[in-house]
C-alpha cells in the first residue's frame, strides 16, 4: 500500500513565523501535491511537482513556497504565517499519467494565532 | 470558470441505496475521480471514469455522461461505516484536478 506521511497532525504557530510542513511518500511516485482544505470549499491546489527540483504553482500559491530536493519528499513553506492560512493541509502523491489516482496523507491541521 | 457541483449533504438509511450526483463545467476533460473522506482522515480513492457508462466495484458504482457533464456515485446496501464525505474531482485539459466541495453522507440506522 502507498504510504504518504505528513510530519505533524496538529500544529500551532504564531503570525509572522516561518512554518515548514513535511511530506514523505514511499512508493517512488513522480508527482506530489500540496492542497489546503477549508469547510464548504473543494480542495485547493497550492503547489505541485512532477519531478525532483521541479515545482509548479497551483491555484493559490501566494504566501507559500515548496521544496523538492529528493523524489520522496515535498515540503511546503509558509514564509510568514498569517491567520488566513489557518487550515487543513493535505499532501498527495501519484504516479505519472492522467488516470492515476492521488494518494493522500492524513493531513496537518495548522492553526495560526 | 471551472465548476464542480455536488449536494452539500444527504441522509440515507442503513441497508438502502443512495445516489450522489456531480455536475461539472471544466476546460476540457481527462477523467473524473470519486474519493471518500471520513471525518478527520485522508481522502481515499474510490473510482475513475473517463468513458461514458457505469463502472461497478462491489457495493459502489460510478456513472459518467460526458455529453451532459454529469456523474453519479451509487452506494448499495449502505452500512454505517459509509458515513463520510464523498468528493468528486475532474481532471481538466491541463491535467489538473478540479475538486467539488464534497457531499456529506449521513447514514441512519
Amino acid at each position: 500500500d502507498v504510504k504518504v506521511t505528513q510530519s505533524s497532525r496538529y500544529l500551532v504557530k504564531r503570525t509572522g513565523e516561518k512554518v515548514f510542513l513535511e511530506c514523505v511518500q514511499d512508493m517512488d511516485h513522480e508527482n506530489m501535491f500540496w492542497y489546503r482544505q477549508d469547510p464548504g470549499l473543494g480542495l485547493r491546489l497550492i503547489y505541485f511537482s512532477y519531478d525532483v527540483k521541479m515545482k509548479e504553482k497551483g491555484d493559490i500559491p501566494e504566501g507559500y513556497s515548496v521544496s523538492r530536493e529528493k523524489k520522496e519528499r515535498f515540503s511546503l513553506i509558509l514564509e510568514s504565517a498569517s491567520t488566513n492560512q489557518t487550515s487543513m493541509y493535505l499532501c498527495a502523491s501519484s504516479l505519472a499519467g492522467e488516470s492515476q489516482p492521488q494518494h493522500f496523507g492524513d493531513g496537518t491541521r495548522l492553526s495560526i494565532l | 470558470g471551472q465548476n464542480i457541483d455536488q449536494p452539500t449533504e444527504m441522509t440515507a438509511t442503513e441497508g438502502a441505496i443512495v445516489q450522489i450526483n456531480c455536475t461539472y463545467q471544466t476546460s476540457g476533460f481527462n477523467g473524473l475521480f470519486w474519493y471518500q473522506q471520513h471525518a478527520g482522515e485522508a481522502p481515499t480513492f474510490l473510482s475513475y471514469n473517463v468513458l461514458d457508462g457505469l463502472e461497478e466495484k462491489g457495493r459502489f458504482s460510478s456513472f459518467l455522461s460526458r455529453s451532459k457533464g454529469y456523474s453519479y456515485l451509487l452506494l448499495k446496501e449502505l452500512q454505517m461505516k459509509d458515513s463520510a464525505s464523498y468528493l468528486c474531482a475532474v481532471m481538466d485539459s491541463n491535467y489538473q484536478l478540479i475538486w467539488g466541495a464534497g457531499t456529506k453522507l449521513i447514514i441512519k440506522p
